[in-house]
Order: structure tokens, then sequence, then C-alpha cells
């Protein structure tokens, strides 16, 4: 079966950084995907890696190793505002859009 | 503003009945897919639409059916609704279904079975 694996809820303070892992198991690979959802909105695409390496987006960067089946997010200076749920998802042979369950992130002062 | 539409922003009804969510792509997207979130679950795929034509089937009930028009706006009719089907309806939409073509989601339906 498909399968994505992110942990369920993580803990970070003001200011610090935080690495957010994504593992996946999928019949195919054609790109992954991080998407940030504050509670009761909509998601909103954040990142999207298909070669091996590090795309940076100024606060956040997403990492990708297809060999390992693993993808990572980072967020640098965190804020107040980035307390939310980050979805990891991945697109498999057939170009279906596999999520994940999404990692709720506490921003403590 | 993702430039997604979702009609009504919240329905409120009663167990056995039927209602129709409404959802209008951003310009120039072919693609249209529904969602189902549950409080405090992850985001479920129903059912995905591609030019007028269903594309593919996620967790979608029985109950539950869809369709895209020729305009590209899509309804999901949800019937013989059970208190379980209380959750928030998400659209998103993209301009195909391959590669790094991103989706953007609508604001959402809260709906809301008494």
């Amino acid at each position: 079966g498909q399968n994505i694996d992110q942990p369920t809820e993580m803990t970070a303070t003001e200011g610090a950084i935080v690495q957010i892992n994504c593992t996946y198991q999928t019949s195919g690979f054609n790109g992954l995907f991080w998407y940030q959802q504050h509670a009761g909105e909509a998601p909103t695409f954040l990142s999207y890696n298909v070669l091996d390496g590090l795309e940076e987006k100024g606060r956040f960067s997403s990492f990708l190793s297809r060999s390992k089946g693993y993808s990572y997010l980072l967020l640098k200076e965190l804020q107040m505002k980035d307390s939310a749920s980050y979805l990891c998802a991945v697109k498999d042979s057939n170009y279906q859009l596999i999520w994940g369950a999404g990692t709720k992130l506490i921003i403590k002062p | 503003d993702s430039g997604v539409t979702q009609t009504p922003k919240h329905l409120i009804t009663a167990t056995g009945q039927r209602v129709t969510l409404r959802c209008s792509p951003r310009s120039g997207d072919l693609s249209v897919y529904w969602y189902q979130q549950s409080l405090d679950q992850g985001l479920q795929f129903l059912i995905q639409y591609y030019n007028g034509e269903e594309r593919a089937k996620g967790n979608i009930l029985e109950r539950f059916s869809a369709q895209q028009f020729p305009d590209l706006h899509s309804e999901l009719n949800l019937s013989s609704l059970e208190l379980g089907d209380s959750a928030l309806y998400f659209c998103a939409s993209s301009k195909s279904g391959g590669g790094n073509n991103e989706q953007f989601f609508g604001p959402g339906t809260r709906l809301t079975v008494l």
C-alpha cells in the first residue's frame, strides 16, 4: 500500500529552528509537496521537490532524498504565526497526490 | 486568495437530508479535486475531475457524487446525510494533474449535520 508518515505534533520556541520529517512509500514518485494549514483554513502551498537536494525559500527550506524516501521541511526564525499543521504529500506514478496526516506545530513564546 | 471559490461557506442541515456544494476553479485550471476534513483529522481525498471527466476516485461514499460541468465548475452532492458527515469540505484546482502542478485550495464549506 501507499503510506506517508509524519510526526503528529511538534513543539518549538519562537525564534528557533524546527525540522519536520516525512517518510514515504508510494508506487512511483513524481514529486513531493509541503503545504501549510492553519486551523479551520485551507491548505496553502509551501514547496515542491522532485530532485534530490535542498530547496530554499526565505525562512522555509525543503529537502528530498528519493533513495531514502525521505523529506524534511525546515523552518527558521520561528514566528508565532507559524503555528499550523504542515502536510506532506507525494505524487505517485499515476500523478495522484497521496497525503500525510499532517504535523501540528505549536510555537511557544 | 487562491482564486478558487466555494459556496456556501457554512451549511447546517439535518440527518437524512441532501446538500450540494459548489466550486469554481481558478481561471485556466482544468482539474478539480474534492476533499473531506473532519475535526482534527487529515485531508481525505474524495474525487478528481479533469476537463469534465472523472479522473480518480478516493474514499468517496456511495451516498456522495460529484460532477464537473462544461464551464469547469464542479458540484459535490451529499445525500442521506449522517452525523459523521459533518466536516470541512475543500475543493482544489490545478492546471492539469501532472508534474509540479500544485493544487490551490478554496476556503472550504463547513457542513454541520444535526
